[in-house]
């Protein structure tokens, strides 16, 4: 049983393509989370929800927009994407804020 | 703001030996959390060891373990007994125990493990 599953886990598109990623944890965090790893392998957060509210948003531009249906998942929605938006980006859970991350296994995102 | 820096981007052990991957930090404040994170080819970021500031002991998991000098600002990463299934990159986090909502993380240290 996957506790924070994404999907995809490739995605390959051409510039200024829209395109989402999604995120569903089963473990019943009130806590999520997306983390950006960009092609140095430098990990940042840009946005945390909890209990569907959110709570950070990194200064990421606003092309990117998250969605939280409900506790168990947070999708990211990217509008017009740019070459310089290609990384691996992961979802994360956490019971509350003050307990450890778990990470899903990342969606490694390509534009041409 | 806080920084997380750790100075190996590299790092390499032969099979059985210990190795010492570093980690220093930037912050003003008393009360945080560090951690140790592990990714290893599969992408997968897995919890290797957690410290919280306040504790004067060192954390350990099994073979895993950490020098946590907190008025240097350093949290050292020894890995005992060297196993291939050890290679990964590492990375170094620091989460304040205020503002709770996000990891900041190092650039990473790549660990390779020699038979």
């Amino acid at each position: 049983d996957t506790a924070v599953s994404q999907t995809p886990k490739y995605l390959v598109t051409q510039m200024g393509n829209d395109k989402s990623i999604k995120c569903e944890q089963n473990l019943g965090h009130d806590t999520m989370y997306w983390y950006k790893q960009d092609s140095k392998k430098f990990l940042k957060i840009m946005f945390s929800y909890n209990n569907k509210e959110l709570i950070i948003n990194e200064t990421v531009p606003n092309r990117f927009s998250p969605k939280s249906p409900d506790k168990a998942h947070l999708n990211l929605h990217i509008n017009s994407l740019e070459l310089g938006d290609s990384a691996v980006y992961f979802c994360a859970s956490s019971l509350g804020t003050n307990e450890k991350l778990f990470f899903g296994s990342g969606t490694q995102l390509s534009v041409l | 703001a806080q920084t997380v820096t750790q100075s190996q981007p590299e790092m390499s052990v032969q099979e059985a030996e210990t190795v010492t991957l570093s980690c220093t930090y930037d912050t003003s404040e008393s009360d945080y959390y560090l951690f140790w994170y592990k990714q290893p080819p599969s992408r997968q970021m897995i919890l290797v060891i957690r410290q919280e500031a306040y504790k004067q002991q060192n954390a350990t998991e099994n073979r895993f373990s950490v020098n946590f000098q907190k008025a240097a600002k350093s949290f050292s990463l020894k890995i005992s007994d060297s196993q291939l299934g050890d290679a990964a990159m590492y990375f170094c986090a620091y989460r304040s125990a205020w503002n709770t909502d996000k990891l900041i993380f190092g650039t990473g240290t790549r660990l390779q493990v020699f038979p």
